[in-house]
């Protein structure tokens, strides 16, 4: 069974980088499949972030594209996201999750998701 | 980029009852369209891809249907369990054309 587990600080201050990591078991990330990020502020709606493909190859939303690294580590079978210069928008849940590839493009597996704040 | 428009915000809807729900694309996004069910404090679970095709383990009871631009999510006779928050999300012309969710339909108990 595929598990997904979201980590990092749970509260961020303006204008620094949000890390997190999500680390993957039950699966080789060295096998394939795309790896994302997904975002949820608090009562709205989902934000895709971005995926990376198990070789390195990333795909980030435009929108954040200039404030998002996303980078995997296959010795350790996670990966992980970056984002700078928060801001209170940016507070959300984070979901890790694994993106199916083969003529589909859609998230099968999640994590269960960890809550981002961002404040001074 | 493709917006995702869903509709109603909110359905109240009865146990046993069915329910309708839609999503429609900013453009055509042929079948290239999943559906996920998400709970209070849970993550979003997969229903549905290439719009009509049910996940593993999806009850028979819920549908997908539509292609290009208008797509329909049917639950037929609706379970205490599926009350919750859905979405849609496109995943045409990935990756160059990105990955985006429509703002989610909230089955409320009528």
């Amino acid at each position: 069974q595929v598990q997904l587990q979201e980590s990092g600080p749970g509260l961020v201050k303006p204008s620094e980088t949000l890390s997190l990591t999500c680390a993957v078991s039950g699966y080789s990330i060295s096998s394939g499949y795309y790896w994302g990020w997904i975002r949820q502020p608090p009562g709205k709606g989902l934000e895709w972030i971005g995926s990376i493909y198990h070789s390195g190859s990333t795909y980030y939303n435009p929108s954040l594209k200039s404030r998002v690294t996303i980078s995997v580590d296959t010795s350790k079978n996670q990966f992980s996201l970056k984002l700078s210069s928060v801001t209170a928008a940016d507070t959300a849940v984070y979901y890790c999750a694994r993106q199916y590839i083969v003529g589909a493009y859609y998230f099968d597996y999640w994590g269960q998701g960890t809550l981002v704040t961002v404040s001074s | 980029e493709i917006v995702m428009t869903q509709s109603p915000a909110t359905l109240s809807v009865s146990p046993g009852e069915r329910a309708t729900l839609s999503c429609r694309a900013s453009q055509s996004v042929s079948s290239n369209l999943a559906w996920y069910q998400q709970k209070p404090g849970q993550a979003p679970r997969l229903l549905i891809y290439g719009a009509s095709t049910r996940a593993t383990g999806i009850p028979a009871r819920f549908s997908g249907s539509g292609s290009g631009t208008e797509f329909t999510l049917t639950i037929s006779s609706l379970q205490s369990e599926d009350f919750a928050v859905y979405y849609c999300q496109q995943y045409n012309n990935w990756p160059r054309g990105g990955l985006t969710f429509g703002g989610g339909t909230k089955v409320e108990i009528k």
